[in-house]
């Protein structure tokens, strides 16, 4: 029973194109988290949610929007796909508030690889 | 900006020796965590360590944490070929809302 799922696993499209990456976590934590890996390995943080809020939004282009429906799910949609999009893109979650303060452990999904011709 | 910097970048050793990779961090933290990464899958948390702690065990893994010199260090002690693997260290500031920010990683391979 997969604890982060991601999908799609691979995704190739051509630049100019909108994509979306879909996650979803059953382990019922509160906060979720989308992560860029590029190709030196590279892992940086892009988005936050927690209960659905989005509380970290590094410097992220406006073509990428996640979106949170709900505390188990968050989206990553990019408009206008660059060359420069190409990673792996990992979604992940963690149980944020009722921890000892920051034993903030996160559980990753198998990420998303995104290829741009 | 980034805070764990793993050392060294790329690490080849034979099946049953011992693994020491280190990490470097730039501001005070909270907690450093090492994660594990196999080829293509996510990443893994591995062990936590707490700023008023010194060192932690778990299995064959043992951690040490200086804050004095801001650097970590996690050893892998008889070594399997399974433990091939990306390891990094990530870095937790502060409060909830500050992510956890991962170092580049030292790439393990295990030859059996």
């Amino acid at each position: 029973d997969t604890a982060v799922s991601q999908t799609p696993k691979y995704l190739v499209t051509q630049m100019g194109n909108d994509k979306s990456i879909k996650c979803e976590q059953n382990l019922g934590h509160d906060t979720m988290y989308w992560y860029k890996q590029d190709s030196k390995k590279f892992l940086k943080i892009m988005f936050s949610y927690n209960n659905k809020e989005l509380i970290i939004n590094e410097t992220v282009p406006n073509r990428f929007s996640p979106k949170s429906p709900d505390k188990a799910h968050l989206n990553l949609h990019i408009n206008s796909l660059e060359l420069g999009d190409s990673a792996v893109y990992f979604c992940a979650s963690s149980q944020l508030r009722s921890r000892p303060s920051g034993a903030n452990v996160l559980t990753f999904g198998a990420g998303s690889r995104l290829t741009v011709l | 900006s980034q805070q764990g910097e793993e050392d060294p970048q790329a690490l080849s050793i034979q099946e049953g020796e011992n693994a020491t990779m280190n990490c470097s961090y730039k501001t005070s933290i909270n907690n450093l965590q090492w994660y594990r990464q196999n080829s293509g899958r996510g990443l893994v948390h591995l062990i936590l360590i707490r700023s008023n702690e010194r060192e932690k065990h778990s299995g064959r893994l043992r951690v040490t944490l200086d804050t004095s010199k801001k650097s970590s260090s996690l050893l892998i002690t008889a070594s399997r070929a399974a433990d091939t693997a990306s390891y990094f260290c990530a870095t937790h500031g502060g409060s909830g809302n500050t992510p956890l920010v991962f170092g580049k990683g030292t790439r393990l391979s295990v030859i059996a």
